[in-house]
Order: C-alpha cells, then sequence, then structure tokens
C-alpha cells in the first residue's frame, strides 16, 4: 500500500522567506503526483501537477519537483506572503490502480506579515 | 470557485435520520469522487464513479450510500450514523483518459466539502 509523508507537519516563516515543503512516497510505480493547497474549512485547490515522465512543474512562485527513483517531491514556494497560509497536501496516483489518489497529511504554513 | 459544488456546507444529524449530500460538476468531467478528510488524518477515498459506474468502493460501511445518476452530479446517502462519521466530506471529479500504459486521471477538483456533525 502506497504511504505519503509530509514533513513538516507544521511550518511558520516570516513574509519574504523562501521556503521548501516536502513529500515522500513508498511505491515509485506513481504515475503522477499532484499538489494542493486547502485553506480552513474548505477544499482543495490544485496547485500543480507533475506527470511521472517530468521532474519539476513552475506556477508563478511555485516550483514543484519529481524524483521518482527515491521517492520523493518537493514545493518550494518563493518570497512567501501571509496569503500563502494554508495547508499544502502532496498526492499521488498509482499506474495499477487506476484513477485513486492517495494523500498526506499534509503541511499547515503560517507566514507572519 | 473550482466548477464543483457541494450541498449542504453544514449539516448536524442524529444518529438515527437519514440524509444526503449533493455534489455537482459543471466542467464535463466524467470521473467524480468521495473522500472523508478527518482531523490529523490524510484524506481517504470513499468511492469513485467513471461513466456513472461506480469502480471503487473502499470498504466503506453500508450505512453510507453513494448515488450517481448523472455524469454530472453525485449523492451521498448517510442513514444510521455513528459520531466517529463526522468529518468534513469532500467530492472531486476529474477527466478521466486512457493513456499508454493503462488508464490514468488528470487534475481533480474538489468542490468546498460538506461538515457533517454526527450527534
Amino acid at each position: 500500500k502506497q504511504e505519503v509523508t509530509q514533513i513538516p507537519a507544521a511550518l511558520s516563516v516570516p513574509e519574504g522567506e523562501n521556503l521548501v515543503l516536502n513529500c515522500s512516497f513508498t511505491d515509485s510505480a506513481i504515475y503522477n503526483l499532484q499538489w494542493f493547497r486547502q485553506d480552513p474549512g474548505k477544499g482543495l485547490t490544485s496547485l500543480l501537477l507533475i506527470q511521472s515522465s517530468q521532474r519539476e512543474q513552475t506556477s508563478g512562485r511555485l516550483n514543484a519537483s519529481l524524483d521518482k527513483s527515491s521517492g520523493r517531491s518537493t514545493l518550494y514556494i518563493a518570497a512567501s506572503q501571509p496569503g500563502d497560509s494554508a495547508t499544502y497536501l502532496c498526492a499521488v496516483s498509482l499506474r495499477r490502480t487506476g484513477n485513486q489518489f492517495y494523500f498526506g497529511t499534509g503541511t499547515s504554513l503560517t507566514v507572519i506579515p | 470557485e473550482t466548477g464543483v459544488t457541494q450541498t449542504p456546507r453544514h449539516l448536524v444529524m442524529g444518529m438515527t435520520n437519514k440524509k444526503s449530500l449533493k455534489c455537482e460538476q459543471h466542467l464535463g468531467h466524467n470521473a467524480m469522487y468521495w473522500y472523508k478528510q478527518s482531523a490529523k488524518k490524510p484524506l481517504e477515498l470513499m468511492f469513485v464513479y467513471n461513466f456513472k459506474e461506480q469502480t471503487e468502493n473502499n470498504s466503506v460501511p453500508s450505512r453510507f450510500s453513494p448515488e450517481c445518476p448523472n455524469s454530472s452530479h453525485l449523492f451521498l446517502h448517510l442513514h444510521t450514523l455513528q459520531p466517529e462519521d463526522s468529518a468534513l466530506y469532500l467530492c472531486a471529479s476529474s477527466a478521466k483518459g486512457r493513456g499508454s500504459g493503462g488508464q490514468y486521471q488528470e487534475t481533480q477538483y474538489f468542490g468546498p466539502g460538506t461538515r457533517l456533525l454526527v450527534l
């Protein structure tokens, strides 16, 4: 069974700082990996999706990398802003199980003004 | 707005009640999902529907009963729930397609969720 771990569970940084969130998974036979953002009491918003054949994806101040062989992904946030405060979730989809994502427990990010 | 709506947003029910959660998507997607999110636990996939056919049922108790009348609507019927079923229930949709090497899915779009409290 795929296990997805996110470290740290919580992170607090001053505004303007660059930061990295980590995601690791136990089964490297993934089809894709997706990073989501969740605001308190709300649904998930997709940030970036990386196919297994790709090594990274970028969107604005966000950059996600994927290293399938080591079972790791990172989400890099540049020049953090208070509006970035949210929980960030990582999810992987396994080729053999079709359309099912396995989620981590998330990293709760607080950006202090 | 993600194009996926859920009603109600909040629900309080007793253990003997029967209620239904509704999800609707206007994205032209053909796969829909129910997830359960409990505090301090990863999102748990409950059910998957592809082209209105249920393709995944992750050992969900029978007190949860899904229904997908068409590719735009998904329901979760609830009856005789337990207090431990209190959670945020999220609906999602995606455009499902087939690529080389088997089935795959594209980005999932989530609704805002229904916060359920079982007393």
